[in-house]
């Protein structure tokens, strides 16, 4: 089954704690990315990779930090977490062609709800 | 820079209601549209895209045209179901970039 799993699902933390939620995808996507949610902004995409070893920031990248040595995988880390860190984080991933050309369809993970106390 | 913006919810309707949610855009180059919708507990799926003016996007009964007039891309649904109770995202991508802006989300509860 084509899917893209994130782990942990839940994580209660501490402040200045580095942790790392994992993100793999199955479907040998080039394009893969990290979302945060908060209620009433949205979706704000953190970071995001379109191939191995090539990352980019993006609307929110303050406080992460991602690596992309696999193809699959895709960990976000979180050096010093904050309780402004306090969110559900989402991994999406799709395929890309040469270039920047992302495919319309983005495959999210079932999400990550983080709290920093 | 590019922006969404959704009509605020939440939307409560009854079952077999009619349902309109707003959507509209703002977007420095040409974008494709679409509408992703989060089930309670689970990650976004996407429900419907439109990739050029007067495309109409359709799925599972929802139904959204791509209005470059009017920087629209309203989502509709005949008759909702209470299996349709989720938060639903507008969002839109410039060709040749991989970002996806989205919307705030409204959420749209129907009861029985």
């Amino acid at each position: 089954e084509a899917q893209v799993t994130q782990n942990p699902r839940y994580l209660i933390t501490v402040t200045g704690k580095k942790l790392t939620v994992t993100c793999s995808q199955n479907m040998n996507h080039e394009y893969m990315s990290w979302y945060r949610q908060d209620p009433g902004l949205g979706l704000r995409q953190i970071y995001y990779s379109m191939n191995v070893e090539v990352t980019d920031k993006g609307d929110v990248p303050e406080g992460y930090k991602v690596s992309r040595k696999e193809k699959r995988n895709f960990p976000l880390i979180l050096e010093s977490p904050s309780p402004n860190q306090t969110s559900l984080y989402f991994c999406a991933s799709s395929s890309a062609g040469l270039g920047r050309e992302v495919a319309d369809t983005q495959y999210f993970g079932p999400g990550t709800r983080l709290t920093v106390l | 820079g590019d922006s969404v913006t959704q009509m605020e919810g939440p939307v409560t309707l009854s079952e077999e209601a009619f349902l309109t949610i707003n959507c509209t855009y703002t977007a420095t180059g040409y974008p494709s549209l679409f509408w992703y919708v989060q089930y309670p507990g689970e990650g976004l799926q996407l429900l419907l895209k439109a990739t050029k003016a007067d495309d109409k996007g359709s799925n599972k009964g929802f139904e959204a045209t791509y209005r470059k007039e009017t920087t629209s891309f309203h989502l509709e649904k005949g008759s909702v179901q209470v299996s349709d109770s989720a938060v639903y995202f507008c969002a839109l991508r410039i060709a040749g970039y991989s970002t996806l802006t989205f919307g705030k989300g409204t959420m749209l509860l129907v009861s029985p």
